[in-house]
């Protein structure tokens, strides 16, 4: 069973949709939750960051925890064109300095459509 | 605009070819990654180095050799590799003691291996 699982996508929507995004992870340790967004010919982004259950909002961002069933979300409304990208989960266990110890889901390529 | 910046962009080398991939960040960062992104697969880490010291090799073969001489500088050198090793290889730093996991990438090297 892999560490994190996201599903690949491809989603493609109507502009102005809302989006979802999803991620699962199997560890129990992890505890620190990351989206990181990717458009083509870039690098990764860091798009949101939490550490508990619940949800943190940033704009038409919002990222929701479930800890209990190991499931992450983000969630992006009124969605536009720029937000055409690669959308990757990543986690990491708590404690101690960071190394940058992240494990990366597969990410899910987003197509916003006008 | 990063901070973190890649050469080359783009590289083909055959299998039997000797070439190196360059990093060079600017935002006073004490950790330094090699990661690679291959279609379809979740981020893989390869190298890590804290304050110019190794601290991860992520069972690498040793057809990619990492130095970093300074905490400004990283490169992979390339020998004798394969054509399953055509990925984009991701660099990325981090402050050491930052415990939000969050990296700073580059925008990549995409390496064609003939």
């Amino acid at each position: 069973q892999k560490e994190v699982e996201q599903d690949p996508g491809p989603l493609s929507v109507p502009e102005g949709a809302i989006v979802s995004l999803n991620c699962t992870y199997s560890n129990s340790a992890f505890q620190y939750f990351m989206w990181y967004r990717q458009y083509s010919r870039k690098g990764p982004e860091l798009l949101m960051y939490t550490y508990s259950s619940g949800n943190k909002e940033d704009g038409r961002f919002t990222a929701q925890v479930d800890k209990s069933s190991k499931y992450i979300s983000l969630f992006i409304r009124d969605s536009q064109p720029s937000d055409s990208a690669t959308y990757l989960c990543a986690i990491k266990n708590a404690g101690g300095t960071s190394y940058g110890k992240l494990t990366f889901g597969q990410g899910t390529i987003l197509t916003v459509h006008p | 605009e990063t901070g973190v910046t890649q050469t080359p962009r783009h590289l083909v080398m055959g299998m039997t070819n000797k070439k190196s991939l360059k990093c060079e960040q600017h935002l006073g960062h004490n950790a330094m990654y090699w990661y690679k992104q291959s279609a379809k697969k979740p981020l893989e880490l390869m190298f890590v180095y804290n304050f110019k010291e190794q601290t991860e090799n992520n069972s690498v073969p040793s057809r990619f050799s990492p130095e970093c001489p300074n905490s400004s500088h990283l490169f992979l050198h390339l020998h004798t590799l394969q054509p399953e090793d055509s990925a984009l290889y991701l660099c990325a730093s981090s402050h050491q003691i930052l415990s939000t996991g969050e990296l700073f990438f580059g925008e990549g090297s995409r390496l064609t291996v003939l």
